[in-house]
């Protein structure tokens, strides 16, 4: 099966918050990431949360890792039209190391 | 400072042909790191580049290979073209040792006819 899985859409309100999930596979992964990809753009890093952390927050941003059911998501507050975009999780067990496997990203979309 | 930058956009190539994709690192990094995104997937690891070796590969065919040069920049090469090169060819740029943070290019799209 896929190392790490993604609902293929989400689609919310403006204003709304969006919540992102992810599952992964890997026990030992390190690192977990949130990529934000725009139309025939490269992709963004938005954030990243080590395994040993239950939560990070950025402004708009919160991630929650819960390590035991191996489920990362990622919440945006206020859900602007600029939030349209694909947004990818991704892992690694590496420090600087690694390359980083990939889910199949979860396109937002935003309903007026 | 500019972020990382890749050569060129777009490409079109026929089979069997050979390609080489450009990429420069965002200033400070020295690993790259090479990734292949199919339409409608995520993107795929090819490889790593650290000190001018490849340090860490993925499941990729010997036909892709690849260089790091003194300056940091690096090279994919890919060989012996399939229809199922077509892709979006993105390049990342790190600091080792620093939280494998990974900033990426605006990748180069490959198109093999």
């Amino acid at each position: 099966g896929e190392d790490v899985e993604q609902s293929l859409f989400l689609s919310v309100r403006e204003g709304d918050s969006s919540v992102i999930n992810c599952t992964y596979t890997d026990s030992s992964s390190t690192y977990l990431y949130w990529y934000k990809q725009e139309p025939g753009a490269g992709l963004q890093l938005l954030t990243y949360i080590f395994s040993n952390m239950d939560m990070k927050q950025d402004q708009r941003l919160t991630v929650l890792l819960n390590k035991k059911d191996k489920h990362l998501s990622l919440r945006i507050a206020d859900t602007q039209t600029g939030d349209s975009a694909i947004y990818f999780c991704a892992e690694t067990r590496g420090r600087g190391a690694d390359g980083l496997t990939f889910g199949k990203g979860t396109h937002l979309i935003i309903q007026p | 400072d500019a972020g990382v930058t890749q050569s060129p956009t777009h490409l079109i190539k026929t089979r069997g042909q050979q390609v080489t994709l450009r990429c420069s690192p965002k200033s400070g990094h020295d690993t790259v790191s090479w990734y292949q995104q199919a339409l409608g997937q995520g993107p795929q690891f090819i490889f790593q580049y650290y000190e001018e070796e490849e340090r860490q590969r993925g499941n990729f065919p010997d036909r892709f290979s690849g260089h790091q040069f003194p300056n940091y920049s690096s090279e994919l090469n890919v060989n012996a073209l399939l229809l199922g090169d077509s892709a979006l060819y993105l390049c990342a740029s790190s600091q080792r040792g620093v939280y494998n943070e990974q900033f990426f290019g605006p990748g180069t799209r490959l198109t093999v006819l």
